[in-house]
């Protein structure tokens, strides 16, 4: 059973276009997360949720907007996308409570042309 | 401000032989905890071991060890009789209070045979 998944793995979109990415977690848990990865390999929290409310948003462009119809789903909604938003997007979720560790969902590969 | 701070890019290491990894941290939370990820080619986050700030005794699981001292703000990993399997981008990560998360810039492990 796969305990992060994401949704497409590879999204390759011209610049200008409106995409989603979709995130489920079967774990349970509370708090929902999700990552930039650049081509450097450097990860960034952009967005974290906790019990469909969002607890830490980032300095994030306003085209990026994440929801959460319930606590085991974390979607994120992309506008306009830009060169610049090529990198790879990771979901990640975590027990509520303090230092827990997150599991990562698979990534999703987002090129724009 | 918390960072986290990752020196090697990039690291070398015979199979069978042990190899250390070097994490520095800088906060004045008394509070947080500390992971070490694994991400190999294929790209997926694995989580490979925690220490909490108030723990005494050094996290170890299976191969892994934190080597975790405190006074020095540093949370090294050593990974014992390396395997080509080990050859990834391990990251070093922090989490604080109120479920933030900062990952280090990671460093590449290549174990020759």
């Amino acid at each position: 059973d796969t305990a992060v998944s994401q949704t497409p793995k590879y999204l390759v979109t011209q610049m200008g276009n409106d995409k989603s990415i979709k995130c489920e977690q079967n774990l349970g848990h509370d708090t929902m997360y999700w990552y930039k990865q650049d081509s450097k390999k450097f990860l960034k929290i952009m967005f974290s949720y906790n019990n469909k409310e969002l607890i830490i948003n980032e300095t994030v462009p306003n085209r990026f907007s994440p929801k959460s119809p319930d606590k085991a789903h974390l979607n994120l909604h992309i506008n306009s996308l830009e060169l610049g938003d090529s990198a790879v997007y990771f979901c990640a979720s975590s027990r509520n409570g303090r230092h827990n560790e997150q599991f990562f969902g698979p990534g999703t590969r987002l090129t724009v042309l | 401000a918390q960072k986290i701070t990752q020196t090697q890019p990039g690291m070398f290491v015979q199979e069978k032989e042990a190899v250390t990894l070097d994490c520095t941290y800088d906060t004045s939370d008394q509070s947080y905890g500390l992971f070490w990820y694994k991400q190999p080619s294929s790209g997926e986050m694995i989580f490979l071991i925690y220490q909490g700030s108030y723990d005494e005794q050094n996290a170890t699981e299976g191969r892994y060890s934190l080597n975790f001292q405190k006074a020095r703000k540093s949370a090294n990993l050593v990974i014992s009789a390396s395997q080509l399997g080990d050859s990834a981008m391990y990251f070093c990560a922090m989490s604080f209070t109120g479920n933030q998360f900062y990952f280090g810039t990671g460093t590449s492990l290549t174990v020759i045979p």
